[in-house]
Order: structure tokens, then sequence, then C-alpha cells
């Protein structure tokens, strides 16, 4: 198994660009979670997925959203970047009837 | 939010045991108490987690006290791969929300 991967693993924007970070887990996890980590901090959740088609918010959801089509995806969307969206990007996913998460390799975003 | 307190850093020799302690007095009664850690430039690791019993297994043990307003993680012998940061979290379900975690320093 892959686990739970991340791309890219790098990313510079300019303000007010969009892109999508993506997440994918080969694990058959129902539960997935993006957060977002700045330095010296914790991590913080912006969204979460219980599965396919269910969504919901987290801490920190302004500026970002999410889908969920399959099981094994759950791409993270920036509308319009702003420079305080810099940060390392991990989703994480688990089984509903455990509550060890697995986390992704992360994606260091700037924001210029 | 659901709030923890723990030291900023912490030293331990290798090969002996080291003891992270953490509060979490605002826990609730169905609030998990979860310990993850996160090596320099990965993704957090899950270490272990418990909700009123003692709990061990391969990485750790974790006390937690009787009136689980603090809890403690037990690394039984350290070795310089166990340098990290540790995040002592509590929360229920997808609700979880990390503080600034230990950093846990491991001389040789």
């Amino acid at each position: 198994n892959a686990g739970v991967t991340q791309t890219p693993k790098f990313q510079v924007l300019k303000t007010g660009q969009s892109m999508t970070l993506q997440c994918a887990q080969d694990m058959n996890h129902e539960y997935m979670s993006w957060y977002r980590q700045d330095p010296g901090m914790g991590l913080r959740l912006i969204h979460y997925s219980v599965g396919a088609g269910i969504t919901d918010q987290g801490e920190v959801p302004n500026g970002y959203n999410v889908s969920r089509s399959t099981t094994e995806d759950f791409p993270l969307r920036l509308l319009s970047a702003a420079p305080s969206q810099t940060s390392v990007y991990f989703c994480a996913s688990r089984p509903p009837s455990s509550y060890e998460q697995y986390f992704g390799p992360g994606t260091r975003l700037t924001v210029t | 939010d659901a709030k923890t307190t723990q030291p900023n850093s912490m030293e331990s020799n290798e090969e002996e045991p080291v003891h992270l302690p953490c509060n979490h007095s605002t826990i609730s009664g169905t609030d998990y108490i979860h310990w993850y850690r996160q090596l320099p430039s990965q993704g957090p690791e899950y270490v272990i987690h418990g909700l009123t019993s003692n709990v061990n297994n391969r990485m750790a043990s974790l006390a937690i006290a009787e009136d689980r307003k603090s809890s403690t993680l037990i690394l039984h012998r350290a070795t310089l791969r166990d340098a990290a940061v540790y995040y002592c979290i509590f929360g229920y379900g997808n609700k979880l929300v990390f503080g600034a975690g230990t950093i846990l320093r491991v001389k040789s």
C-alpha cells in the first residue's frame, strides 16, 4: 500500500491564483481530513469528510473548498490564494472503526 | 476549542525512560486522549490513544489520571529516532485540535 499520498510536494502561487492540492489514499478509509500547519504551531483542521459525498468544516475553513466524489480522493481547492495561506498542508485518513489517523507527507505552499 | 498544556521542550538520554506530561483540564467525558508525534519534515504519526484506563502498545504507554484532567506519555527506552515533536490532543471523532506540542531531544 502507498498509504496517503499528496501532490505536489511544493508549490508557489501568486496572490489571487487558484489551485487544487491533491490527496489520495489506497486503504479504503472512509474518513479523510485536511490540516494546515504554520511555523512553530500544531495542526489546524480545515475540512473533513466521513465518506463519499459528505464533507464538513473544521476549525479554519475560510478560503478553502473540498469535495469527495470517491472514497480514495479528497482534493483541497484554494479559491483565491492569499499570503496568509502560506503553510504546510497535511491530508489524513482513518477507518471509522479506529482513531488512528494516517497522515500524508505534506504539501509546502508559499503564496507571494 | 479543546486546549492542552504541554512543556515546550524536554531532553532525555538515550536508552532512558521519558515521561511526557499533558494537562487537559477542560476534557469532557466522551473525549479521547490522543498522542501523535512528528519527525522533522514529515507528517504526524499516531502513537497511542485512550479514554480512561492506562494503555500500552508497541510504541509507548499512556497513563491517564483518575480525574482525566492530565495524562503522561511514557517512552520506555528513548532512542535517537524518538526525537520529535509530541502532540497531546483530546477530542472526539474527526475534530482533533493540535496544540504546539513538546519538542523531545534525545542525547546519545
